[in-house]
């Protein structure tokens, strides 16, 4: 089945450092989505990219989805306190969303 | 709106006994998920409904039932309760006929002694 693979597992920063989290798909995706989860807390949705190579951007936040619609990434510029969480991306293959394994980010500041 | 609800927070079971993780959303959405989220696997697709009616099994339906008699609920059934299924669950909705946007509930956390 299909298979979606995040690495890394985990990364710990320095305040002000970027962070970058990768995703791969198995199989090739009809759109991609990113989702962060805080400690003790449930996913909240934050992007979805639907076209081959499509970038956006959100402040700080870049997504980007890539040519073969089969690998993803998120990229923080200067991470805060705030970011702290993990973040998760899922894609969608007919009707299904299948999450990746996520990667825990920790910030010291 | 009070968003996607789940009930209960937090449920301890026996090795055996069954119960149902309940799951109500009031957006009018169609499509409802429920998953499972353990330590380094991510969350992972359990039973899901594209609408009232219809429903179908994601990657690790074994051990758990659903059901959608009406767009707004969707609950989870364990049949017959085992350690392997001590995880967090999260039931999730989206407001289109496919997994887009997915909004989710606060989980409900299950511990099977």
């Amino acid at each position: 089945g299909q298979q979606v693979m995040q690495i890394p597992q985990y990364q710990h920063v320095q305040e002000g450092e970027d962070f970058t989290t990768y995703c791969n798909s198995s199989t090739t995706l009809s759109n991609i989505q990113w989702y962060k989860q805080r400690p003790g807390g449930h996913p909240v949705f934050l992007i979805q990219l639907v076209k081959s190579g499509e970038v956006k951007k959100q402040k700080r936040l870049t997504f980007q989805f890539g040519e073969a619609k089969k690998n993803s990434s998120l990229h923080i510029t200067a991470t805060q306190t705030t970011d702290v969480g993990t973040y998760f991306c899922a894609g969608k293959n007919t009707d299904k969303l299948i999450f990746g394994t996520g990667t825990r980010l920790q910030v010291f500041p | 709106n009070a968003g996607v609800t789940q009930t209960p927070k937090f449920q301890v079971l026996k090795t055996g006994q069954s119960m149902t993780l309940q799951c109500a959303q009031d957006m009018n959405h169609e499509y409802m998920s429920w998953y499972r989220q353990d330590p380094g696997m991510g969350l992972r697709l359990i039973h899901y409904s594209v609408g009232a009616g219809i429903t179908d099994q994601g990657e690790v339906p074994n051990g758990y039932n659903v059901s959608r008699s009406t767009t707004e609920d969707f609950p989870l059934r364990l049949l017959s309760a085992a350690p392997s299924q001590t995880s967090v669950y999260f039931c999730a909705s989206t407001p289109r006929g496919g997994p887009g946007e997915q909004f989710f509930g606060p989980g409900t956390r299950l511990t099977v002694l």
